[in-house]
């Protein structure tokens, strides 16, 4: 069980957007900037967005994330068939002083 | 361009210890502003961390695992190392090697290598 939840898959047509929740506590999202990853498969994980809302060099702006409380949100638009992939959000516990995953949501791109 | 490569057995017997070794190149992990992580992720599975390490040899643990892991790091051979003592099958795992700075946004991570535990 993940200290942050995900749904499990999510699902759009090329072109479409979908959105993606990840859903915490105090103790980690509600006081700690929140990270998502893309993992497309049989490769390592790569960082998508990390300060909450913020783009590494050459990830398009098709990808944008942001926090609210302590739930976060990555928004992808203009689905193409190479966004099909699990996506994490990852953030600090301070309860656990660890870093913690969501259990991760896979895209499936229609 | 910093480079992080996993090395170490591919096959552990249970009871026994895993030692995987991750070599850094192109940066220095002396006085850098980063911690060196361990994650995993088990087949089928999502990501877990287990740990992270800092230069000065501050070391933070997943609380489920702390009882069982030792994070070190060697900063005259750029590497930090992972063991993981009295193994069994749920440690089975494709292990990576990362760093992330004070937010936690993991921003380089290792192409990963597959532990299997088995006798």
């Amino acid at each position: 069980q993940s200290v942050l939840t995900q749904p499990p898959s999510v699902s759009a047509a090329p072109g479409q957007k979908v959105t993606i929740s990840c859903s915490g506590g105090s103790s980690n999202i509600g006081n700690f900037f929140v990270s998502w990853y893309q993992q497309l498969p049989g490769t390592a994980p790569t960082l998508l967005i990390y300060d909450n809302n913020k783009r590494p060099s050459g990830i398009p702006d098709r990808f944008s994330g942001s926090k609210s409380g302590t739930s976060a949100t990555l928004v992808i638009t203009g689905l193409q068939t190479g966004d099909e992939a699990d996506y994490y959000c990852g953030t600090w516990d301070s309860s656990l002083t660890a870093g913690v995953f969501g259990g991760g949501t896979h895209l499936t791109v229609l | 361009q910093l480079q992080l490569q996993e090395s170490g057995p591919g096959l552990v017997k249970p009871s026994e210890t895993l030692s995987l070794t991750c070599t850094v190149s192109g940066g220095s992990i002396s006085g850098s502003t980063y911690y060196w992580d361990w994650i995993r992720q088990s087949p089928g599975r999502g990501l877990e961390w287990i740990g992270s390490i800092y230069y000065s040899g501050s070391t933070y643990y997943n609380p489920p695992l702390k009882s069982r892991v030792t994070i070190s790091v060697d900063l005259s051979k750029n590497q930090f190392s992972l063991e993981l003592r009295s193994v069994t099958a749920a440690d089975t795992a494709v292990y990576y090697c990362a760093r992330h700075p004070t937010n936690f946004g993991v921003d380089v991570w290792g192409q990963g290598t597959t532990v299997t535990v088995s006798s």
